[in-house]
């Protein structure tokens, strides 16, 4: 079985302060993938990134970066000099591969969400 | 279109009451998802479609919910005999496998979800 535990349930940080979203997984498969949404007031989950489990490179996209550790099984996110606009609930992600039909897919499992307040 | 949508945006029922739910997949899409947010049990997968076929069922909660696909394009979400504990946000993701890619190594791309209250 799979598990996706995002301990921090809130934060609240004040503009332009750096923040880190905390994501440690459990599962018993060799491959699979890690993804982060963030989902806004508006209701939509918006993707941001997806890792696989063989790729344990760091990535920064702008102000947002990513820490992925296969060792602690954590896959951490973190925005630099937050904005107001990042307010919202992001959720980290975990699928393997499934097989039904005849054909494989991904079925997400998810954290509980932190909920992101960033305070102007 | 564009992106995932979603209709209703809202949908207040009473209790036993049928309500469907609709979703447009991303064009071309051949695989489509719908998941389920509660404050009680967070996000979890409903069903799976590939093309107009569900092989993967297998949280549908109850025989009360079933689904179907036309078209391999729209999805419609039943409901039957509504129960508060039905109320929640319902979610709907597309995602198609690019050439030489398996479906699960594919980013879903989510609608804006339908709010679902039952009264």
């Amino acid at each position: 079985a799979q598990k996706v535990t995002q301990a921090q349930t809130e934060i609240s940080v004040v503009e332009k302060e750096d923040v880190t979203l905390d994501c440690v997984y459990e599962t018993r498969d060799t491959t699979y993938y890690l993804f982060w949404y963030k989902q806004p007031p508006s209701g939509e989950l918006v993707f941001l990134i997806r890792r696989n489990s063989f790729d344990e490179q760091n990535e920064i996209s702008g102000r947002y970066s990513w820490n992925f550790q296969k060792s602690t099984s954590s896959f951490n996110f973190t925005i630099t000099a937050s904005q107001v606009v990042d307010s919202a609930v992001y959720f980290c992600a975990l699928t393997r591969y499934y097989n039904a039909g005849g054909t494989s897919y991904g079925k997400l499992t998810f954290g509980q969400g932190t909920i992101l307040t960033v305070h102007p | 279109g564009a992106g995932v949508s979603q209709s209703p945006s809202n949908k207040v029922t009473e209790k036993g009451k049928d309500v469907e739910l609709r979703c447009d997949p991303i064009s071309g899409h051949t695989a489509l998802y719908w998941y389920r947010q509660s404050l009680g049990q967070g996000l979890e997968f409903l069903i799976y479609f590939q093309g107009n076929s569900a092989p993967d069922k297998s949280g549908l909660p109850s025989d009360r919910f079933s689904a179907e696909r036309t078209g391999g394009s729209v999805s419609t979400l039943t409901i039957q005999r509504t129960q508060q504990e039905d109320s929640a946000v319902y979610l709907c993701a597309s995602s198609s496998p690019r050439d030489g890619q398996a479906l699960y190594q594919e980013t879903q791309y989510f609608g804006p979800g339908t709010r679902l209250l039952v009264l």
